[in-house]
Formats: structure tokens, sequence, C-alpha cells
């Protein structure tokens, strides 16, 4: 079964549109930690975010923001008026802290944008 | 700041041959980590280490895989007798570790590998 799923495969907007990419995530454990990546055309993964099953508190990073629902098992992602270089390939990621999965990461699939000038 | 470094860039190679791939991770991490990638998929986790320790390997890692990491430091992977369905994105990651695995990977940029 999928621990992570990224319903949205693609996404186009227009600049200085928002834009909320979705993440729904699976797991047992009582503690886990939830991460976004971006997957720039040139290819590296860059880590955006962490959080942890404690802490549902919402957070925001200039145009980034989170939003953890565990009520829900989400992990959304918005970004307020989005901008070219924004285009990219979203991760949503989980992370188990118990038993043999420790450290490991399980990616969704993926939410390509692309932002359009 | 020195991130974590993959070589090579790129593999082109035929069916059948073995490759190496070398990882060095950010220096004062002590957890690595291997992933691959094939296009339009998120990256499938396939084993990392604690130190020089291998902790936990995935089960595509088929036995013509193996994974080392003998000083602690970088890392090596192998895959013997290439097979077409190898061809993907092979990723490298470092973290710091102990603990609980909370600590966010830093990814290298990939060894993207071709099989003809």
């Amino acid at each position: 079964a999928q621990k992570v799923t990224q319903a949205q495969t693609e996404i186009s907007v227009v600049e200085k549109e928002d834009v909320t990419l979705d993440c729904v995530y699976e797991t047992r454990d009582t503690t886990y930690y939830l991460f976004w990546y971006k997957q720039p055309p040139s290819g590296e993964l860059v880590f955006l975010i962490r959080r942890n099953s404690f802490d549902e508190q919402n957070e925001i990073s200039g145009r980034y923001s989170w939003n953890f629902q565990k009520s829900t098992s989400s992990f959304n992602f918005t970004i307020t008026a989005s901008q070219v270089v924004d285009s990219a390939v979203y991760f949503c990621a989980l992370s188990e802290a118990a038993g043999s999965t420790l450290g490991r990461l399980y990616f969704g699939r993926g939410t390509q944008l692309t932002v359009w000038p | 700041d020195t991130g974590v470094s993959q070589n090579p860039r790129h593999k082109i190679t035929k069916r059948g041959q073995n490759v190496t791939f070398r990882c060095d991770p950010i220096s004062e991490h002590n957890r690595l980590y291997w992933y691959r990638q094939t296009l339009g998929q998120g990256p499938e986790f396939l084993t990392y280490f604690q130190n020089e320790a291998q902790l936990e390997k995935s089960r595509l890692l088929s036995d013509r895989f193996s994974a080392e990491r003998p000083k602690g430091s970088f890392s090596t992977l192998e895959i013997q007798r290439t097979e077409q369905g190898d061809s993907a994105m092979y990723l490298c990651a470092s973290s710091l570790g102990g603990g609980q695995g909370n600590q966010p990977q830093h990814f290298g940029d990939g060894t993207r590998l071709s099989i003809l």
C-alpha cells in the first residue's frame, strides 16, 4: 500500500496565482515525520520542510506555507503568489520512527508544478 | 559548504556489465542512504548505513546489488550483471543520525544509469 499519496500529477498555474499541493499519508506509528522536497529540472532534491507528528502548528516561510492535519492525515503545501522559478516536481515524504523502517523515507509520486509567465 | 557528492553523473553501459557508483556524504553526517528514481516516480529506498553498518536493505536490492561504506565515510553501490530494468537515477542522501529517523536527508545530484 502506498504510504504517501499525491493525487495531483500535474498542476499548471499562471504567475502570481496561489497553488496548493496535496499530500495524504498513511502510517500506524504514533511518532512520524513528514517532509516536502523540491526537484527542479536540474534534478537535485532540495529539502523544504520537516514536521513531526506531535506538532500540528501550521508553518509559513516566505511564500511557502504548510498545513498539517492529523485528523485527515494530510500535509498540504501552499505557494502564494507563484513564480516561474517555482516550476518543479514537489515530493511529499514520510519517515516512521520505529522498528525496521527507521530512517527511510517513503516518497509520493510527486506533483509537477508548472508556473507560466 | 560541500553537499553530498555523487560520481559519476552519468553512466552508460551495456547490459551484463558491472557498474559502481560512489557517494561522498556531508562530512559530519553519520547516516547515508541510497535511493533509486525512475521517470515519473518518487525516489524508492534501497539501503542505508549508520556509520559503516548497513542497517536496512529494501527488497528492491536484489543480490546483484551491493553497497558498502567501509570507513563510515564515502559509500559505493555496485550493480553486477546489469539489466535493462536497472536504468534509473541513483540518488544518495545523508543525514545526522541517532535516536529517531527525523533528521532531514540531503541529496546529491544523482547518477543516471542507462543500460544499452
